[in-house]
């Protein structure tokens, strides 16, 4: 079956690194996604992996995959306040549903 | 070019009434997604529908639940005979689904509170 599984909370301060942690079951996923939310907020994405990859880097983001422990990361650099949401990280097969892991909520301190 | 729209972005019914929730994916897309958010939850898949069919309805409730696209128009999520369970965020997404190209938009949502 589908799990996609995450930490509930990470507290971090203004201007230090945040990874946010992910595991998911499915090894036919092709697609993993982080998706932030605000609160009473729809999604919003921040980006995404295909699976053939090991790492992407997009401005302060990155997202490292590690396929054979099925293990997906999202680093933050120079959180910000503004960076203060839950994140969902999301794993999908072609053009499929995605499959949600609980949601991290991250507190970012000033 | 506009975002996924849904709407009401609030919605409140009383026990027993129906509830119907409308999306307009984003220009060129032709597939639409529906999820429900519980509180303090993640989202969890419930319908995959293209124009006009329904693709995958797994993640449906059996009983009370449907969800059309029409060929024209919004796609509905209706909730018949609504009960206090059903409160949650529920939120459409729409993808294009060309070939990498396949990434969900998602709508603000729209939250239901049954009375």
């Amino acid at each position: 079956g589908e799990d996609v599984e995450q930490s509930l909370f990470l507290s971090v301060r203004e201007g230090d690194s945040s990874v946010i942690n992910c595991t998911y079951t499915d090894s036919s996923s092709t697609y993993l996604y982080w998706y932030k939310q605000e609160p009473g907020a729809g999604l919003q994405l921040l980006t995404y992996i295909f699976s053939n990859m090991d790492m992407k880097q997009d401005q302060r983001l990155t997202v490292l995959l590690n396929k054979k422990d099925k293990h997906l990361s999202l680093r933050i650099a120079d959180t910000q306040t503004g960076d203060s949401a839950i994140y969902f990280c999301a794993e999908s097969r072609a053009g499929n549903k995605l499959t949600f892991g609980g949601g991290t909520r991250v507190l970012v301190k000033p | 070019n506009a975002g996924v729209m849904q709407n009401p972005r609030h919605l409140v019914r009383r026990r027993g009434q129906e509830a119907r929730l409308r999306c307009s994916p984003m220009k060129g897309h032709s597939h639409v997604y529906w999820y429900r958010q519980l509180p303090e939850e993640g989202l969890k898949f419930m319908v995959y529908l293209q124009k006009e069919n329904i693709i995958d309805e797994s993640g449906m409730p059996k009983e009370r639940f449907s969800a059309e696209f029409p060929k024209e128009g919004p796609s509905i999520l209706r909730i018949q005979q609504v009960v206090r369970g059903d409160s949650a965020a529920y939120f459409c997404a729409s993808s294009a689904y060309r070939a990498r190209e396949e990434t969900q938009y998602f709508g603000p949502g729209t939250r239901l509170l049954v009375l």
